[in-house]
């Protein structure tokens, strides 16, 4: 399967700040998408990261909370905007390769905020 | 949109025994039904997965049953281990491969007891 890497993997930030997770792969990947993980929760879709094209959010996001983007196949950014201790998560990206067909996890970004 | 509901939300089964964890989806048009594994501090692992043209499908001590018609899908794990010991969640989309978004399920705590 394809390699995932995230940055930063954790994070403390103060309240009103924002802060941009990267999600890399080392391949090209049909789809990217950005999951929250609340603590000793499930995951929950925040959008489906598009390819040159704006994100598609699932309902209870929005753009100017969480912007996205995805410059090519293999590169996508999640940017938490404005944050609150509320926004204190785990933060991953998932992709699907057009050979694996499956969907694989990132290892996670997990963000306290202060 | 997919509710997916899981159940029990933790169990506890003797080194040996069988593990048996339930979940029911909500939309007819889902198709695809992914078992996540998550240990702690850690990413979910894709254990196994089923598409709808399939009623069951096994991978050594790992087995999952789909019944469509009732909208309910079972994860099975036989002759359980201490590494077994983990959340596990379950997951619906739409697409035959995985690339549409995931509904998960609110996961479940398998503790496995030696």
């Amino acid at each position: 399967s394809a390699v995932i890497s995230q940055k930063p993997s954790r994070d403390i930030c103060q309240r009103g700040t924002s802060l941009t997770i990267q999600c890399q792969v080392d391949s090209q990947v049909t789809m990217m998408f950005w999951y929250r993980q609340q603590p000793g929760q499930s995951l929950t879709l925040i959008a489906t990261a598009n390819q040159g094209s704006e994100a598609t959010y699932e309902s209870g996001f929005v753009i100017d909370k969480f912007p996205i983007s995805r410059p090519n196949l293999t590169f996508s950014t999640l940017t938490v905007s404005n944050m609150s201790p509320e926004d204190s998560s785990i933060y991953l990206c998932s992709v699907v390769s057009q050979a694996q067909e499956t969907q694989y996890f990132g290892p996670g970004t997990r963000l306290l905020v202060l | 949109g997919e509710n997916v509901e899981q159940h029990p939300s933790t169990l506890s089964v003797q080194e040996g025994d069988s593990a048996v964890i339930k979940c029911t989806y909500s939309d007819s048009a889902s198709n695809y039904f992914p078992w996540y594994k998550q240990e702690l501090g850690k990413r979910p692992q894709l254990i196994i997965d089923i598409r709808s043209n399939v009623g069951e499908k096994k991978d050594q001590r790992i087995a999952v049953t789909l019944n469509k018609t009732a909208k309910h899908f079972s994860l099975h794990i036989t002759e359980t281990q201490p590494e077994d010991s983990a959340v596990y969640f379950c997951a619906a989309s739409r697409a035959n491969f995985g690339n549409e978004k995931l509904t998960f399920g609110t996961g479940t705590r398998l503790t496995i007891i030696p």
